[in-house]
């Protein structure tokens, strides 16, 4: 079956950065892409960008350029993403989710404080 | 970006009614509308996509609907299960955006 295992809560300083993965399983990984979404009680979802799995080619939707960096390492089945220079306002839940947005990771609770 | 607005975004019914959520968008998204069930402390579950197709093991209680910028999401006889929050997604435009979300809590 489609899994998407994301990896742990993260503890950030502002400032710092962190790499969350999420971890395909169950299909061919390079036929699909891999969005990200972002999640908080304030904001709701949104969507943050996709990368193709099979050529690495970057999506970004403009309020998150600078922001988050995609990756991929198909040897592995896994999707990364990077954020930059966080404040408080990244503090939130981050999904991956399978091309046509059918499956979704567990999320991962971000959260930035001093 | 395209405004999705969706109503209500509080519902209050019973175990075996019949109800009704909505999705806006501010412009026409051809049918490229997703509807989504997230339960607390879950990642959203896939419903239905592109307006009308139930996404496997989904029960058939569940419909959709719509056209140009409305949409409408169906619930035939509300289950125990089906108590959460509901969530439309538009990808017809980048980017893709999604509705405030409904939460439909037991009456």
């Amino acid at each position: 079956q489609v899994q998407l295992q994301q990896s742990g809560a993260e503890l950030a300083k502002p400032g710092s950065s962190v790499k969350i993965s999420c971890k395909a399983s169950g299909y061919t990984f390079t036929s699909y892409d891999i969005s990200w979404i972002k999640q908080t009680t304030g904001q709701g979802l949104e969507y943050i960008g996709y990368i193709n799995t099979g050529s690495g080619g970057t999506y970004y939707n403009e309020k998150f350029k600078g922001k988050a960096t995609l990756t991929v390492d198909k040897s592995s089945s896994t999707a990364f993403m990077q954020l930059s220079s966080l404040t408080p306002e990244d503090t939130a839940v981050y999904y991956c989710a399978r091309g046509p947005f059918d499956y979704w990771g567990q999320g991962v609770m971000v959260t930035v404080s001093s | 970006d395209i405004q999705m607005t969706q109503s209500p975004s509080l519902l209050s019914a019973s175990v075996g009614d019949r109800v009704t959520i909505n999705c806006k968008a501010s412009q026409n998204i051809n049918k490229y509308l997703n509807w989504y069930q997230q339960k607390l402390g879950e990642a959203p579950k896939l419903l239905i996509y592109n307006t009308n197709n139930l996404q496997t093991g989904i029960p058939s209680r569940f419909s959709g609907s719509g056209s140009g910028t409305d949409y409408t999401l169906t619930i035939s006889s509300l289950q125990p299960e089906d108590f959460g929050t509901y969530f439309c997604f538009q990808h017809n435009s980048w980017p893709g955006t999604f509705g405030g979300g409904t939460k439909l809590e037991l009456k």
